[in-house]
């Protein structure tokens, strides 16, 4: 069946790199998503891999995807106070997007 | 990338009445999608809402709850039918742009039902 697993919560310090994990269960997804969201706002999308990447950069964001395991990160470089929100793995199989239960990121200062 | 707005932002309702909420996209795309989000949860796909056509159903969602339509590219409403305090969510719209690859989200209806 279809499962995307996250931890639920990450504390970081300001500057410290963060890396939020995600694990899935279907073999047949296509892409992998980020997406952040900020109390009382909707979702953003930071950023997607195709299943036959390993490895995406955008900026501060690393995305690494080991596909015989499963398993999704993604890791924020220089993180920031307005880098606190909650995390969400997606992954789009079966023609829908299947969500993690989010991994809420606290960055003191 | 899509901009997608919904309308209304946030609404408060008595049990038993039905809302609408509105899906807008700036450009045409070839899904949209609505999903519920409820209190501290993840985001749970609704349907698919198919252009000119009924919308595909999660199970555990049923048409005669949550209607929809589709009428053209860029538009879809979500009805919540015959309310009642459990579902109180937020109630977000999804659209693809070029490609299923790019997924984007309204900002979301909240919805509290008294």
């Amino acid at each position: 069946g279809e499962d995307v697993e996250q931890s639920l919560f990450l504390s970081v310090r300001e500057g410290d790199s963060s890396v939020i994990n995600c694990t899935y269960t279907d073999s047949s997804s296509t892409y992998l998503y980020w997406y952040k969201q900020e109390p009382g706002a909707g979702l953003q999308l930071l950023t997607y891999i195709f299943s036959n990447m390993d490895m995406k950069q955008d900026q501060r964001l690393t995305v690494l995807l080991n596909k015989k395991d499963k398993h999704l990160s993604l890791r924020i470089a220089d993180t920031q106070t307005g880098d606190s929100a909650i995390y969400f793995c997606a992954e789009w199989t079966g023609g829908k997007l299947i969500f993690g239960q989010g991994t809420e990121l606290s960055v003191k200062p | 990338s899509a901009v997608i707005s919904q309308k209304p932002s946030r609404d408060i309702c008595q049990r038993g009445t039905s809302l609408t909420i509105q899906c807008q996209v700036d450009s045409q795309v070839t899904m949209m999608f609505w999903y519920r989000q409820q209190p501290g949860q993840s985001l749970t796909l609704i349907a698919t809402a198919n252009q000119g056509s009924e919308a595909t159903y999660e199970s555990g969602f049923v048409i005669d709850k949550f209607p929809i339509s589709r009428p053209n590219l860029t538009f879809s409403t979500l009805t919540v039918s015959n309310m009642s305090p459990e579902d109180s969510s937020i109630y977000l719209c999804s659209g693809s742009g070029q490609g299923a690859a790019e997924q984007y989200f309204g900002p979301g209806t909240r919805l509290t039902v008294t």
